[in-house]
């Protein structure tokens, strides 16, 4: 499975935007790329998931390099329900099932 | 529409004795999946079943591990004996089979987890 990197951890403010780098330069042409996130004390979740072009949904958005070999997660305003470890995966759409977790980025946000 | 449901939702035993987890997925989800997060670790794959078949048991730790998914309905992950390093969180997870999807999303629905402590 193709690796992704994050930073460890990151901190915004309450009503900020908030923007969680991934670089993923190994990334193949079957690979999409979702966005998981886990709340303290629960299971992970989905958050959005993308190709090549930019998504939007309710939650948040996805930015991806022209190149594929990056993404960005883009929290438009930041809650304090925010605060969460947000998860990069690549995710072969011929071959994938499983999601293959890495660290991580821990977001913390202030009010 | 419920969700994930997971049982028990803390078990503590002592080392050698049985334990067995059990999962019940979204309706009409054929995908299930187990994942655990052993302490300071990454979450990890277990395996993964379509309806009553497993699909890919390939993160399964070692033969102390038997998952069965009967029916094709709920799903149980046994371990025995239970060893200290099996101490951690497990997750079950389910999805949507794949014609239904919408797409390569197959975006899977995780339970809260089982915290397992192993003593």
């Amino acid at each position: 499975d193709a690796k992704t990197t994050q930073p460890n951890s990151m901190e915004s403010n309450e009503e900020e935007p908030v923007h969680l780098p991934c670089n993923h330069s190994t990334i193949s042409g079957t690979d999409y790329i979702h966005w998981y996130r886990q709340l303290p004390s629960q299971g992970p979740e989905y958050v959005i998931h993308g190709l090549t072009s930019n998504v939007n949904n309710r939650m948040a958005s996805l930015a991806i390099a022209e190149d594929r070999k990056s993404s960005t997660l883009i929290l438009h305003r930041a809650t304090l329900r925010d605060a969460a470890v947000y998860y990069c995966i690549l995710r072969d759409v011929v071959l994938g099932n499983k999601l293959v977790f890495g660290a991580g980025t821990i977001l913390r946000v202030k009010s | 529409e419920a969700g994930v449901t997971q049982f028990p939702s803390h078990s503590v035993i002592e080392k050698g004795q049985t334990v067995t987890l059990r999962c019940d997925p979204i309706s009409g989800h054929d995908n299930l999946y187990w994942y655990r997060r052993v302490m300071g670790k990454e979450i990890k794959f277990l395996l993964h079943f379509v309806k009553e078949s497993k699909q890919d048991e390939s993160g399964m730790p070692n033969n102390r591990f038997l998952a069965e998914r009967t029916g094709g309905t709920y799903s149980t992950l046994k371990v025995q004996p239970a060893e200290l390093e099996d101490s951690g969180v497990y997750f079950c997870a389910s999805s949507r089979p794949l014609r239904l999807a919408g797409g390569p999303a197959n975006e899977q629905f995780f339970g809260p987890g089982t915290r397992l402590t192993v003593l």
